[in-house]
């Protein structure tokens, strides 16, 4: 398993306004995940950031929006551009180890993000 | 495409009785499937998993679940249901012969009452 935390753990921001959000493993993975869950939904994936290559989206979600760093395999960061009221959601980074045994997910403590 | 229903919104079940919080997945492939337990406020806790092997897995918190090939179903139950337990409830499924992304199904709340 991996102890994963995020910051900030929750905000308040104004519409227009960009917000970054950290993610920090234990330890090395290979997989990071980011996913979003808008107000009583559940669990959607935004990108795949794997260390070493270019962010992969998943459909309705672009890198001008959600642009994403992964600049070693302990770290990586979300940013939440342009905000509007619908960006109102937690955003979750997950982590995943490879190799079999390891096909298990796990989720950071989210982000709870609130756009006026 | 891969998909994952959990056919019920809410669920509610008195203190120390059994209970189960239904799934039904659609995969091409072999699937993996797994429960996750989100409480209030947190984020999502690993509960179980099936991989291959016994259709019966055990889990976190005296859970578990069986996998029924046949009914494309991985039902998660407990013997006796506790309080604690209430929280919302999520089922996920990948193939695994598709890198590791997940489809998460819509959630299921279980309130336990006392």
């Amino acid at each position: 398993s991996a102890v994963i935390s995020q910051k900030p753990s929750r905000d308040i921001c104004q519409r227009g306004t960009s917000l970054t959000i950290q993610c920090q493993v234990d330890s090395q993975v290979t997989m990071m995940f980011w996913y979003r869950q808008q107000p009583g939904q559940s669990l959607t994936l935004i990108a795949t950031a794997n260390q070493g290559s270019e962010a992969t989206y998943e459909s309705g979600f672009v890198i001008d929006k959600f642009p994403i760093s992964r600049p070693n395999l302990t770290f990586s960061t979300l940013t939440v551009s342009n905000m509007s009221p619908e960006d109102s959601s937690i955003y979750l980074c997950s982590v995943a180890f490879t190799g079999q045994g390891k096909e298990t997910q796990y989720f950071g403590p989210g982000t709870r993000l609130l756009v006026l | 495409a891969q998909s994952v229903a959990q056919p019920e919104d809410q669920v509610n079940v008195a203190e120390g009785n059994p209970l189960t919080v239904k799934c039904t997945y659609s995969v091409s492939g072999n699937p993996y499937l797994f429960w996750y337990v989100q409480y209030p406020n947190r984020g999502l806790q690993f509960l179980l998993k099936y991989i291959t092997g016994d259709n019966l897995v055990k889990g976190s918190y005296g859970f578990e679940a069986e996998f029924n090939k046949s009914q494309t179903s991985f039902h998660l139950k407990k013997p006796s249901a506790l309080v604690s337990d209430s929280a919302l409830y999520f089922c996920a499924v990948r193939p695994d012969n598709y890198g590791q992304n997940f489809v998460f199904g819509p959630g299921t709340r279980l309130s336990v009452l006392p």
